[in-house]
């Protein structure tokens, strides 16, 4: 089955460090790839999502790239704010019946100022 | 327009007892999902619903119904309460549309098992 690979947290920075969270993922066919965010205390949300290979997603200056040779979708930004803690979640969908969504273990990111 | 919205935001149980979340979504969406969340181990989906009156097992859905009788509303009950569902819940909706589009989630529910 599907499955998604994650790098285990906390990831721990200062601010406006380079930032990369590794994403690798086992599916059938061509899947679309998502990063969520999920902020302290609330539900996820919708960071950023490619559906093709070599496509770049990109969203609040993270970027992730769909590469389909390596079966990775890296999550990057050039500086980090104090505002990005969160956890983040690399996600995919390989077009099945009920558009179901495939998440990794989640990547707890701490800023400090 | 509230998306996606979860009733109740907390709740403790006893082991045994059955409860019933809620969630309700305003935007027209076919498709519903229902997660749960333990630390490390990501989300994982219970059930899901591609539209009113039809619902689908997930990866883990021992312990769980579910119910869609109306397009907005998709219920999740614990008819016996375990520990082990000690977990915080989570409801997704998406357009359902054949693109594969983004979910939107509730706020999520912590339930406590004791």
């Amino acid at each position: 089955g599907d499955s998604v690979t994650q790098m285990e947290g906390p990831v721990t920075l200062s601010e406006e460090a380079f930032l990369t969270i590794n994403c690798t993922y086992t599916a059938t066919g061509y899947p679309s790839l998502f990063w969520y965010v999920q902020y302290p205390g609330e539900g996820l949300q919708l960071l950023l999502k490619a559906t093709k290979a070599d496509d770049k997603g990109s969203n609040k200056g993270f970027e992730a790239t769909y590469r389909k040779e390596t079966t990775s979708f890296h999550l990057e930004k050039g500086s980090v704010q104090v505002s990005d803690s969160a956890v983040y979640f690399c996600a995919l969908s390989d077009g099945n019946a009920g558009n179901m969504l495939t998440f990794g273990g989640g990547t707890r990111l701490m800023v400090k100022p | 327009n509230a998306g996606v919205t979860q009733t109740p935001k907390f709740r403790v149980l006893k082991t045994g007892q059955s409860m019933t979340l809620l969630c309700a979504q305003d935007m027209n969406h076919e498709y519903m999902y229902w997660y749960r969340q333990d630390p490390g181990m990501g989300l994982r989906l219970i059930h899901y619903s591609v539209g009113e009156g039809t619902t689908a097992k997930g990866e883990v859905p021992d312990g769980y119904n579910v119910s869609r009788l109306k397009k907005q509303n998709f219920l999740l009950g614990l008819e016996s309460a375990a520990p082990s569902q000690t977990s915080v819940y989570f409801c997704a909706s998406t357009s359902g549309a054949k693109i594969i589009n983004e979910q939107f989630f509730g706020p999520g529910t912590r339930l406590t098992v004791l």
